[in-house]
């Protein structure tokens, strides 16, 4: 069974330019999370996905961010413009559903903002 | 906003030796999962722990729930070079909103 997709695997781009990831769930999760990592510390969850319907957004910096779930099956997270405080690793996962299953995590896609 | 914090932060040991990985938090926790990290790779679960009290063993690690879902441990015993790795600490609070905890860098040493 294939696991998370997600692309690009890394990014670098100049501040103030947009950027977007793409992420692939494994088929029949209907929970999908966006994370963003930086070197050596706890993922931040920034928006959770139940099927199309964004449930837990809080987190998410909606002046510059932003993501979609059409069809309740892939995922693209947007940012723009980027900002060097930006640069860190953004993990996608997905689970059965929430609470206490198992999230599965794709490598992710580090961002580099020079 | 990190509500589960870890520590040790950072913790270097000898192979053989055993050590343990606090997970705090003032908040009330409904569940609660032990992550493990490798560079360049997504977290992978190691653990679940749903009841106040409840105690887990995987091989040479030990998982611990507090009584009062606030906190837990994890412990390893005779540590080895492959148990390298970031470990996280993460859970689902009563109101269903999920935290990662801020990460314990673990190297044993050969």
């Amino acid at each position: 069974e294939a696991g998370v997709v997600q692309s690009p695997r890394y990014k670098i781009i100049e501040k103030k330019q947009p950027v977007a990831f793409w992420c692939n769930p494994i088929s029949g999760h209907n929970t999908l999370y966006w994370y963003r990592q930086n070197l050596g510390q706890g993922p931040e969850l920034l928006i959770r996905y139940e099927n199309e319907e964004a449930v837990d957004d809080s987190q998410l910096p909606k002046d510059r961010f932003s993501a979609e779930r059409l069809k309740g099956v892939d995922s693209t997270l947007k940012i723009q413009p980027a900002e060097l405080g930006d640069s860190a690793v953004y993990l996608c996962a997905s689970s059965l559903g929430y609470s206490s299953y198992e999230q599965y995590f794709g490598p992710g896609t580090r961002l580099t903002v020079t | 906003t990190q509500l589960l914090e870890q520590s040790p932060q950072f913790l270097s040991i000898q192979e053989g030796e055993n050590l343990t990985v606090y997970c705090n938090s003032s908040s009330v926790f409904s569940s609660l999962q032990w992550y493990r990290q490798e560079p360049g790779e997504g977290p992978v679960l190691l653990v679940t722990v749903v009841t106040g009290g409840e105690v887990k063993k995987l091989k040479r690690l030990t998982f611990q729930f507090g009584d009062a879902r606030k906190d837990s441990s994890l412990h390893i015993t005779a540590a080895q070079p492959g148990d390298t790795g970031l470990y996280l600490c993460a859970g689902w609070n009563t109101g269903n909103q999920f935290y990662f905890g801020t990460g314990t860098s673990l190297t044993v040493i050969p």
